[in-house]
């Protein structure tokens, strides 16, 4: 079956730890998006890329790192230098249609809590 | 000003009302949005696509008013089933990116 994979789903680290959320897809997808959700709020774009080898800077990307080496993978990486890390983290993905942009499909996303 | 706003609710109907969300957004150039459904701690699912005007889907219907600049969703014959939030996204296709609302919180009482 075609997805999104995020993994894990939950992920406990000390402060002062990186971490790495995992984002692979087998949709063919060109583009790939992280997500950040705090509870009762909306999503905020930390990175994308719509190519590889190629991302950009999302609304609140301080203290996240990404990498686009493949197509079908979008790893996140949340330094210790986030201040405010515990959070829901969704991957998406979607085609790009020439200047259009088309729907993102959605990971399951991964619950990050940092003690 | 965000480029997307939503009343985060929360809307409260009994089963069989008529309910509808709005979101305003500044960015005048989108010519498509999307309305997605988030259940409680899962993630967001596609619930429609508009690239014109509007779009009707059974008891769903999606509205683009470009003269106001705000999208609608309107959910007609309210099921319990439809208790869940739900986010507006419009594109920028100059940025190659999606803004969302913050989501509208629908509950939906027997």
């Amino acid at each position: 079956d075609g997805g999104i994979t995020q993994s894990p789903k939950y992920l406990f680290r000390k402060e002062g730890q990186n971490v790495t959320l995992s984002c692979e897809q087998n949709l063919n997808h060109d583009a790939m998006y992280w997500y950040r959700q705090d509870p009762g709020q909306g999503l905020r774009l930390i990175y994308y890329s719509q190519i590889v080898n190629d991302f950009q800077k999302g609304d609140i990307a301080e203290g996240y790192s990404v990498s686009r080496e493949k197509k079908e993978s979008f790893p996140l990486t949340v330094t210790s230098a986030q201040k405010n890390p515990t959070a829901f983290y969704l991957c998406a993905s979607s085609t790009i249609l020439g200047p259009e942009i088309d729907e993102q499909f959605f990971g399951p996303g991964t619950r990050l809590t940092v003690l | 000003r965000k480029e997307v706003e939503q009343d985060p609710g929360p809307f409260n109907v009994p089963e069989g009302a008529t309910v509808a969300f709005n979101c305003t957004y500044s960015n005048s150039a989108s010519q498509s949005f999307f309305w997605y459904r988030q259940d409680c701690r899962k993630e967001p699912k596609l619930l429609m696509s508009v690239y014109s005007s509007g779009n009707e889907d059974g008891r769903f219907t999606a509205q683009l008013n470009r003269a106001s600049q705000y999208i609608s969703l309107l959910i007609r014959d309210s099921k319990l089933s439809d208790s869940a939030t739900y986010l507006c996204a419009l594109p920028r296709p100059t940025l190659g990116r999606l803004y969302f609302g913050r989501g509208t919180q629908l509950t939906v009482w027997p």
